[in-house]
């Protein structure tokens, strides 16, 4: 098994910009995650989905959306990219009740 | 809201024990985790225990719980310098119909040879 995958690893944006984030899982988990990262901040929930076709908003949506059209993907869109986007972003993943799996980060600049 | 605190940073030696805390608020807590994340990667779940128990032993590792507190520490025995990364504490409650997860900003151990 994958896990959950993240792509990009990395990314520049200039400001304006749009850009998705992928993440998929293989582990058929119902809820799938999208959290930033920033420095001495821990994890921010940003989006979280409970199945597909299911989303909802966590703490910090504003500037971002999500789509969960199938189990497996949970894609993340950045609509006219901020320098305040600059992050680290994780997926993540879980059957209920259980810990989540995260994915490797994607690390996005913009600039 | 609900609210995970940890301190920022601990330093110990090789060869000593490494004791990392977490306080909590949320009184609906049901499962509290601990996660690690070394430089360049994601979180990976340690270990976890729930709200029922209050201590947990897994080889280097025993997490304890005072619930009445809202206490959680992570005992790392023998902390090796492969033990070096931030260390999440989290805890799983009840907003509404989800199960939310809250994560503290993390401590950075440093393991000093």
């Amino acid at each position: 098994n994958a896990g959950v995958t993240q792509t990009p690893k990395f990314h520049i944006l200039k400001i304006g910009q749009s850009m998705t984030l992928q993440c998929t899982q293989d582990m058929n988990h119902n809820y799938m995650y999208w959290y930033r990262q920033d420095p001495g901040m821990g994890l921010k929930l940003i989006y979280y989905s409970v199945g597909a076709g299911i989303t909802d908003k966590g703490e910090v949506p504003n500037g971002y959306n999500v789509s969960r059209s199938t189990t497996e993907d949970f894609p993340l869109r950045l609509e006219l990219a901020a320098p305040s986007q600059t992050s680290v972003y994780f997926c993540a993943s879980n059957l209920r009740d259980s810990a989540a799996f995260f994915g490797q980060g994607t690390r996005l600049t913009v600039v | 809201g609900e609210d995970v605190e940890q301190s920022l940073f601990l330093s110990v030696r090789e060869g000593d024990s490494s004791v990392i805390n977490c306080t909590y608020t949320d009184s609906s807590s049901t499962y509290l985790y601990w996660y690690k994340q070394e430089p360049g990667a994601g979180l990976q779940l340690l270990t976890y225990i729930f709200s029922n128990m209050d201590m947990k032993q897994d080889q280097r590792l025993t997490v304890l719980l005072n619930k009445k507190d809202k206490h959680l520490s992570l005992r790392i025995a023998d902390t090796q310098t492969g033990d070096s990364a931030i260390y999440f504490c989290a805890e799983r409650g009840r907003s509404g119909g989800y199960q939310k997860v809250t994560f503290g900003i993390g401590t950075k151990l440093q393991v000093i040879p």
